[in-house]
């Protein structure tokens, strides 16, 4: 089993749709959870980090299941400018004292006029 | 624009040959990463340098070999590596490493061709 899953798409949407994406993971002892989002042939930038109570972003919401050992990104009304590769990142825990931030493979979000 | 800074953006290089890419932050951040992605995959740690020491290998072949000069500078010198070598190299510093390890801040890569 992969350390962090993901579905790779592509989802093609509507502008103005909802859309969601879910990741799993597999270290339960993983402590920090964030999406990324990386636009094609660009470094991936921080879209949003996850915390427990679920945190919510203009139209972005991310929400952390410790128990199924998931996250999810929510995006509502989905804009053209919206279309690119959304990362889940984990990290994971290494020896002793150690974590290392490891990517899901992505999924790629294609929003239509 | 990213603070954190790569170069060079473009490199080709043969089998034999001897090159290195840089990176440098000026944040303060205590942690630098180096992440290897190829087209249409996510990135894949590398390195991880710790308060200038190396704390994660990701077994990676000796053809590439990082060295951390100072907490502001990460070099990876790369010697006679292979085709399919040929990835998008990206940098990345945090304020710490460890269990609770923050955001990420990536450089904008150095895109690598072997011949």
């Amino acid at each position: 089993r992969k350390e962090v899953e993901q579905d790779p798409g592509p989802f093609n949407v509507p502008e103005g749709a909802t859309v969601a994406f879910n990741c799993t993971y597999s270290n339960s002892a993983s402590q920090s959870f964030f999406w990324y989002r990386q636009d094609c042939r660009k470094e991936p930038k921080l879209l949003m980090s996850v915390y427990s109570s679920g945190n919510e972003d203009g139209r972005f919401t991310a929400q952390l299941n410790r128990a199924s050992q998931y996250i999810s990104l929510l995006i509502r009304d989905s804009k053209l400018s919206d279309s690119a590769t959304y990362l889940c990142v984990v990290n994971i825990k290494g020896s002793s004292n150690t974590g290392k931030l490891i990517f899901g493979q992505g999924t790629t979000l294609q929003v239509k006029p | 624009d990213t603070e954190v800074t790569q170069t060079p953006k473009h490199l080709v290089m043969g089998m034999t040959n001897k090159k290195s890419l840089k990176c440098e932050q000026h944040m303060g951040h205590r942690a630098m990463y180096w992440y290897k992605q190829k087209a249409k995959k996510p990135p894949e740690l590398m390195f991880v340098y710790s308060y200038e020491k190396l704390s994660i290998n990701e077994s990676v072949p000796s053809r590439f070999s990082p060295e951390c000069p100072n907490s502001s500078l990460l070099n990876l010198h790369l010697h006679a590596l292979q085709p399919e070598d040929s990835a998008l190299y990206l940098c990345a510093s945090s304020q710490f490493s460890g269990q609770a390890t923050g955001e990420l801040f990536f450089g904008e890569g150095s895109r690598l061709t072997v011949l």
